[in-house]
This record gives structure tokens, C-alpha cells and sequence, in this order.
């Protein structure tokens, strides 16, 4: 079936750095979502992406739509301490389901 | 802002119960979404809702049902909880209509003992 992979599975950086991830599949997606999961909460809708080529901002994140269709990037610039948690990619399959990639952790050393 | 709320965020329960989760959302979506969240095996669909009174099983359905009576409420009962279904229990709402974003509520951490 298909699989979104995301890496890496996770990170350990210092604040203020920038932080990259990614998440790969081998099946072609007009939609991509990037999701953040604090701990023991639930996922919130970080950005959309909906064009191939599409680069969105939303504060200091940026995401973008990979050309090929079949990959989506996920930047944050200058972290801090409340960046940690979890971040997910996600894709609709058809009829409105979405499948998720495993996550990436990101912990932030102050 | 688009609101899902569960009605609880803590639960325990003894194997053998039945085991009520609900879920609530206020933006008129037509899709819902109930997701069980466990290590290393990320987020699996259970079931899932277009319309009142329609469900579809998902991913993991088995030893889990669904209501639909009214478009705002997505209830996931587990008719005899085991200790295999203690996890975070997420729920989501969707527009639909084309679109795919869904908006999940904050999770219920439910633990069978």
C-alpha cells in the first residue's frame, strides 16, 4: 500500500538553529499537509500545500510542494524551546482519508 | 477556529466494559475521523463518517463501532474493552466538498486495565 516516509525520525538541535525535514512517497499527491503534535495533545494544522512547486510561510515555517508531486519539505528557521513535539506529513488517499507519514521528532536543547 | 472537542481527556476503564468516546466539532464539517495514535505505529484509522447515520471502516475497525445521529457528534464505543485498545484516541473533523484538511480534537488517553 502506499507510505509516506518522513525524515529524519528525529532531531536533537540547539535553539536558534533551523531545522529541515522531509517526506517522500512513491505515489503522486495533489495535497500535502504538514501537521505538529505537542505532547499528549492532538495534531494541529501547521500548512497546506495544494500546487506543485507551492512555497507557503506560516510564521517561521516554510513548506513546499515538491515538483515532482511525490515530495513535501517542511523548514523552521530559528527554533526555540516551543517547537518541540511531533511533525507529520500528510496525503489524501481518495474519499477524503488522509494517510500520515510516522512523524518526525524534534527536541530543542535550550 | 475551527473547535473538536472530546469529552474527556483521561479515561480508565476495566476490561470487560463498554467504553463511550465522544466527539464534537462546531464548524459544520461533514467529515469525521476516529484515529487510535500508539509508539511507533503513528496514527491508524478506526472509522470514519461523510454524512449522519453513514460510517465506513477504516484501517483497524475490529472491536470497535461508530454513531453518527447528529452532523456535530462522532462517538466511538468500544463494545468490551481489552487491554490491546488502551491508547490516545484522536478525533478529527473535515469540510469535505474536495478539500482534505482535517482538524483534530485534543485526544483521549484512555488506559484498560
Amino acid at each position: 500500500g502506499q507510505q509516506l516516509n518522513q525524515s529524519p525520525q528525529s532531531m536533537f538541535i540547539q535553539e536558534g538553529e533551523d531545522v529541515s525535514m522531509n517526506c517522500t512517497s512513491s505515489s503522486i499527491f495533489n495535497t500535502w499537509l504538514w501537521y505538529k503534535q505537542d505532547p499528549g495533545e492532538g495534531p494541529v494544522l501547521l500548512i497546506a500545500l495544494y500546487k506543485a512547486g507551492e512555497l507557503t510561510s506560516n510564521g517561521r515555517l516554510t513548506a513546499q510542494f515538491g515538483i515532482t508531486r511525490k515530495d513535501s519539505f517542511l523548514n523552521i528557521s530559528a527554533s526555540i524551546p516551543s517547537d518541540v513535539g511531533i511533525y507529520f506529513c500528510a496525503g489524501p488517499l481518495n474519499t477524503g482519508k488522509l494517510i500520515f507519514g510516522q512523524g518526525t521528532t524534534l527536541q530543542v536543547k535550550p | 477556529d475551527v473547535k473538536v472537542t472530546q469529552s474527556s481527556r483521561y479515561l480508565v476503564k476495566r476490561t470487560g466494559e463498554k467504553v463511550f468516546l465522544e466527539c464534537v466539532q462546531d464548524m459544520d464539517h461533514e467529515n469525521m475521523f476516529w484515529y487510535r495514535q500508539d509508539p511507533g505505529l503513528g496514527l491508524r484509522l478506526i472509522y470514519f463518517s461523510y454524512d449522519v447515520k453513514m460510517k465506513e471502516k477504516g484501517d483497524i475497525p475490529e472491536g470497535y463501532s461508530v454513531s453518527r445521529e447528529k452532523k456535530e457528534r462522532f462517538s466511538l464505543i468500544l463494545e468490551s474493552a481489552s487491554t490491546n485498545q488502551t491508547s490516545m484516541y484522536l478525533c478529527a473533523g473535515a469540510p469535505g466538498l474536495g478539500t482534505y484538511e482535517q482538524y483534530f480534537g485534543p485526544g483521549t488517553r484512555l488506559t484498560v486495565t
